[in-house]
């Protein structure tokens, strides 16, 4: 079945540590995307990719990467600059990007990280 | 800046109690409304698209509506597994999708 594998589904870090929480999609979607939600608040974009090797900033960036190498995967980095990383992240894919109106997300079951 | 109100915060009925959950939105220019469902420790679920004012949807026991300003889903004779935060979202002239902060549904048996 096509869809949308998150790993690792819980992961603990410490302060000062990197961690990359993998996202991988079979569904030969173009758009891939990384959300944050935290309890009382919607979901808060961080980053985007419309295209393979092409990626944007979204609404709360700062102290995270990522890439698009390849077109099912989108890997998240947080990195020790984010100051409360702690929140559950999901990951999600569209069949093309904004644009074009293919706008249905298809999401990923969310990784849970805490911060020690 | 688009923007989209949710409300109430949280619902609890009774098995077979109908009502409605509201998605008040600004935006510029609507391109499309979405509700999804999301079950706890899990990710959304896509339910529904609207796209203009006076267009309706059907699922089950789920009815989505869209005026100018708002959305409603209506649950008719909920079931206890309709439990779930149901969010909306909206995508306006900026193109990226806007999310609400969800309602919590919960039906007791």
């Amino acid at each position: 079945d096509g869809g949308i594998t998150q790993s690792p589904k819980y992961l603990f870090r410490k302060e000062g540590q990197n961690v990359t929480l993998s996202c991988e999609q079979n569904l030969n979607h173009d758009a891939m995307y990384w959300y944050r939600q935290d309890p009382g608040q919607g979901l808060r974009l961080i980053y985007y990719s419309q295209i393979v090797n092409d990626f944007q900033k979204g609404d709360i960036a700062e102290g995270y990467s990522v890439s698009r190498e390849k077109k099912e995967s989108f890997p998240l980095t947080v990195t020790s600059a984010q100051k409360n990383p702690t929140a559950f992240y999901l990951c999600a894919s569209s069949p093309g990007p904004w644009r074009s109106g293919a706008n249905v997300l298809t999401f990923g079951a969310g990784s849970r990280l805490t911060v020690l | 800046e688009d923007q989209v109100t949710q409300s109430p915060e949280a619902l609890r009925l009774q098995e077979g109690e109908s009502s409605s959950l509201n998605c008040s939105y600004t935006v510029s220019g609507l391109r499309g409304l979405f509700w999804y469902r999301q079950d706890p420790g899990k990710g959304p679920e896509f339910l529904f698209t609207l796209y203009s004012a006076g267009e309706e949807k059907e699922k089950e026991r789920l009815k989505a509506t869209l005026t100018k300003k708002e959305s409603f889903l209506h649950i008719t004779a909920p079931k206890p597994e309709d439990s779930a935060t149901y969010l909306c979202a909206v995508q306006g002239g900026s193109e990226k999708l806007v999310f609400g902060k969800g309602t919590k549904l919960t039906v007791n048996p």
